[in-house]
């Protein structure tokens, strides 16, 4: 399987921060790799595909990049709607494997 | 505007067979280009994909739980199921269903479920 490594797993920022989430894969998985934010008691929700690609409806202050085994998204203003907890997953090879999350938190 | 809701029981013993069903409103299963997924939560973990089916029944499973799980879809029905075997106290978690797009590059699960808890207790 695929392993994805989220690093931190943990952020303190404050409202207006620029925050950075990197997502690491065991092997290339070209540009097959999402990402999703999940508050407490809810579905996650889809934010980007394809690395760099921003789903409808998701507020452009949220941007993805990398490919292959290096990715990163990043919140360039964090707004209090965006403390949550944000999962990468790959879509490269069965099985899909998503990274063990980073919960952003108000400083 | 596309939405999934998951059915089922709450509570199960071990060893029993937990079957979850996922309704489809706002759309139609049968869309082609999509894939119609399961996916779980521990307490307090992360997310394990369980697999996925097609309209034409065709599936795939995580290795990890392959010879314990069935999907199956109704398209009459517009819902898909999930079976899961033999369970124990590992397989509480919050389970999602959601519907899966592999076109391209175009890959993601999108729109997901609200979630089910299952609690495995005897």
């Amino acid at each position: 399987d695929i392993q994805l490594t989220q690093s931190p797993s943990f952020l303190s920022a404050s409202v207006g921060d620029r925050v950075t989430i990197t997502c690491r894969a065991s092997q290339g998985i070209s540009s097959y790799l999402a990402w999703y934010q999940q508050k407490p008691g809810k579905a996650p929700k889809l934010l980007i595909y394809a690395a760099s690609t921003l789903q409808n409806g998701v507020p452009s202050r949220f941007s993805g990049s990398g490919s292959e085994t290096e990715f990163t998204l990043t919140i360039s203003s964090l707004q209090p709607e965006d403390f949550a907890t944000y999962y990468c997953q790959q879509l490269d090879t069965y099985p899909f494997t998503f990274g063990g999350g980073t919960k952003v938190e108000i400083k | 505007q596309l939405q999934l809701q998951e059915s089922g029981p709450g509570l199960m013993k071990p060893s029993e067979t937990l079957s979850l069903t996922c309704t489809v409103s706002g759309g139609s299963i049968s869309s082609s280009s999509y894939y119609w997924g399961w996916i779980r939560q521990s307490p307090g973990k992360g997310l394990e994909w369980i697999g996925i089916i097609y309209q034409s029944g065709s599936t795939y499973y995580n290795p990890s739980l392959k010879s314990r799980v069935t999907i199956s879809v109704d398209t009459s029905r517009n819902e898909f199921s999930l079976k899961v075997s033999s369970v124990t106290a590992a397989d509480t978690a919050v389970y999602y269903c959601a519907r899966h797009r592999s076109s391209g590059s175009s890959r993601w699960f999108d729109p997901w479920g609200q979630g089910i808890l299952v609690t495995v207790s005897s």
